[in-house]
């Protein structure tokens, strides 16, 4: 099946340091990513869509200056948390679909980035 | 908007049954059901776009009701790596995030030896 890294896998920095996360779909294309945040115990909520070549477009709630989101190629998306704070400490995850892929709409996920911010 | 999942946690003897629903108050696009277990990523499981589907593989199964509002997962003769926290993720008809999925609370599911 379609495979998505992240990078890193985890991360702790100090408060108000910038941190870029990664995500890549490994043997497709994907013209829209996607990233959700999930604190412990609680629900993946969608931060944003990430579309290739254009802006994203980002939830309700989500601060977009503060978590930048770039998609700079058909295989990787990137989010920026700048300036990070410990309320930002939390499990990042980007799921992509295959852009050509004659499958029913599945998403693969990533493996998850855990940030903490001291 | 955000999907009803009930129960919100299950205990079960390994063998024993288990039934996971998924509801909406809206017509739905798609159901898409996912396991998770601790400090990983969702996993994906199984995907429901028509009314009154049905479908499954080992002893993991799906329904999708007629209305398109209501979807079950069920879970037969449980194995010990059937513990996970359950997910169902929807997309809802001309969502703005274009396929993105607004995930339920989740149900806890452990299963015992």
């Amino acid at each position: 099946g379609a495979v998505v890294s992240q990078h890193p896998s985890w991360v702790i920095c100090k408060s108000g340091t910038s941190v870029k996360i990664e995500c890549r779909s490994l043997d497709f294309q994907a013209t829209t990513m996607f990233w959700y945040r999930q604190f412990p115990k609680q629900s993946l909520m969608l931060m944003a869509t990430s579309n290739e070549g254009s802006k994203a477009t980002y939830e309700q709630g989500v601060e977009k200056d503060k978590f930048l989101i770039n998609h700079a190629s058909l295989t990787l998306s990137t989010l920026t948390v700048t300036s990070a704070h410990p309320e930002d400490s939390s499990f990042y995850i980007c799921s992509a679909r295959d852009s050509w892929g004659q499958g029913d709409r599945e998403q693969f996920f990533g493996p998850g980035t855990r940030l903490t911010v001291l | 908007q955000q999907p009803v999942q009930s129960p919100q946690a299950v205990i079960l003897r390994e063998g024993e049954d288990a039934v996971i629903n998924c509801s909406s108050s809206k017509a739905l696009y798609s159901v898409h059901w996912y396991r998770q277990k601790h400090g990983e990523a969702p996993v994906f499981l199984m995907i429901l776009l028509k009314g009154g589907e049905q479908k499954g593989h080992d002893k993991i199964s799906a329904s999708f009701n007629e209305k398109k509002q209501q979807s079950s997962l069920y879970l037969t003769a449980s194995q010990l790596s059937y513990s996970g926290t359950y997910f169902c993720g929807t997309e809802t008809p001309n969502s703005n995030s274009g396929y993105a999925l607004n995930f339920g609370k989740g149900t806890s599911l452990l299963v015992t030896p």
